[in-house]
């Protein structure tokens, strides 16, 4: 069975501040791939990467940068110098399998709030 | 480009009614999939399309249902609603297996 688990429920920070989201998934495929989507509260969910499975490098995007570690199978999703616009719940996801299968299988969100 | 638009975006319908949601993909993606999104079980799957054949489905009755015409657009269905279909549905669209995933604001369902 595929899962994905994002222990935080909810984290508060306050603005600048650095904070980590951790994600951590399960599967037995070793093909897959891994997405973390942001949803502000207009609800609608918002791509912000997508990882496949042979690629381990880590990436960073702007404030953004997102560490992937198939040893702890793990999808870390950190942000730099946190902004009150980046208060959103933000969701880890996983699509395994092959390409007959395409079901995104999401974490239950961590809600991030960014105080001023 | 035009994102993934879905219609309409509330709707409030009466228990043991049934209800029609609307998907437009982004032009040229010709997967759509469907999720359902509540505060107690989170973001659930529902089904996926690819070139009007459902590829996939996920664990819900079959009083859920949808389809997809040849120009993409898909509907979903739902029958017989009870208060546990209260939800976000949430439509995606992809240009293929490799890619991401882009989703629409959804359509807020109450059943009441």
């Amino acid at each position: 069975a595929q899962k994905v688990t994002q222990a935080q429920t909810e984290i508060s920070v306050v603005e600048k501040e650095d904070v980590t989201l951790d994600c951590v998934y399960e599967t037995r495929d070793t093909t897959y791939y891994l997405f973390w989507y942001k949803q502000p509260p207009s609800g609608e969910l918002v791509f912000l990467i997508r990882r496949n499975s042979f690629d381990e490098q880590n990436e960073i995007s702007g404030r953004y940068s997102w560490n992937f570690q198939k040893s702890t199978s793990s999808f870390n999703f950190t942000i730099t110098a946190s902004q009150v616009v980046d208060s959103a719940v933000y969701f880890c996801a996983l699509r395994w399998g092959d390409t007959g299968r395409r079901a995104l299988t999401f974490g239950s969100g961590t809600r991030l709030q960014v105080q001023p | 480009k035009a994102g993934v638009t879905q219609t309409p975006r509330y709707l409030i319908k009466t228990r043991g009614q049934q209800v029609t949601l609307s998907c437009s993909p982004i032009s040229g993606h010709r997967s759509v999939s469907w999720y359902q999104q509540t505060p107690g079980q989170g973001l659930q799957f529902l089904f996926e399309y690819f070139s009007e054949t459902q590829r996939n489905k996920g664990n819900f009755p079959g009083r859920f249902s949808g389809r997809q015409f040849s120009n993409s657009r898909s509907e979903m269905n739902v029958s017989t609603l009870e208060l546990g279909d209260s939800a976000l549905y949430l439509c995606a669209s992809s240009p293929s297996y490799s890619y991401g995933y882009t989703f629409g604001s959804g359509t807020r369902l109450t059943v009441v």
